[in-house]
């Protein structure tokens, strides 16, 4: 089991540029997060998804979109990067929503 | 109080006292808890969980204690040690909307 897996790890972007974010988890959970954090902070919900086929907004969605179109993938999609997505993202996942989550390592990434 | 410079709350206590990390959570639909430790460069680890039907949960050296009437959890580390030393954050699921949000988190620093 290798978890939740995030790729890459880090990755510097120019405004405008666009980029993907992949999450993988391979205990066939149903509902997966994605968070930012920034520096200091607290993780804020960006999507979330509670199975294959049905995202939703969390918190703080402008700028980003999301699909989920198998249980094991859920992609993280900034169409036009700003400075202000400057920060650490994390995916997370679970079996249900009374059940633990658990995060995979964090993509750290630089608008600049 | 808040710490400057950081965002967040921060606990300072010596080696071997207990420490106690509090959260208030913001929805009263929310019926399962979480608190997760999150060390410097790494992602949220979970510690302990517990439903609504329980005020009060145990695992090893930490205890969760949950009061509905007033929306608040507490994490209890008890003979806290130098590598207890991290970020502390509460969660809460949201009830019906399956969302997994975070609270604003507390550094614990343990001196020796």
């Amino acid at each position: 089991n290798a978890g939740v897996t995030q790729t890459p790890k880090f990755r510097i972007l120019k405004i405008g540029q666009s980029m993907t974010l992949q999450c993988t988890q391979d205990m066939n959970h149903n509902y997966m997060y994605w968070y930012r954090q920034d520096p200091g902070m607290g993780l804020k919900l960006i999507y979330y998804s509670v199975g294959a086929g049905i995202t939703d907004k969390g918190e703080v969605p402008n700028g980003y979109n999301v699909s989920r179109s198998t249980t094991e993938d859920f992609p993280l999609r900034l169409e036009l990067a700003a400075p202000s997505q400057t920060s650490v993202y994390f995916c997370a996942s679970s079996s249900s929503p009374r059940d633990r989550g658990i995060f995979g390592p964090g993509t750290r990434l630089t608008v600049l | 109080g808040e710490s400057v410079g950081l965002h967040l709350p921060t606990l300072s206590v010596q080696e071997g006292d207990n420490s106690i990390i509090n959260c208030a959570y913001s929805n009263s639909a929310s019926d399962y808890f979480i608190w997760y430790k999150q060390e410097s460069g790494k992602g949220p680890q979970f510690i302990i969980d517990i439903r609504s039907n329980m005020d009060k949960r145990q695992g090893q050296r930490v205890t969760v204690l949950l009061n509905k009437t007033v929306k608040h959890l507490s994490l209890q580390i008890a003979a806290t040690q130098p590598g207890d030393s991290a970020v502390y954050f509460c969660a809460e699921n949201g009830g019906a909307t399956n969302k997994l949000i975070f609270g604003t988190g507390t550094l614990l620093a343990v001196q020796p």
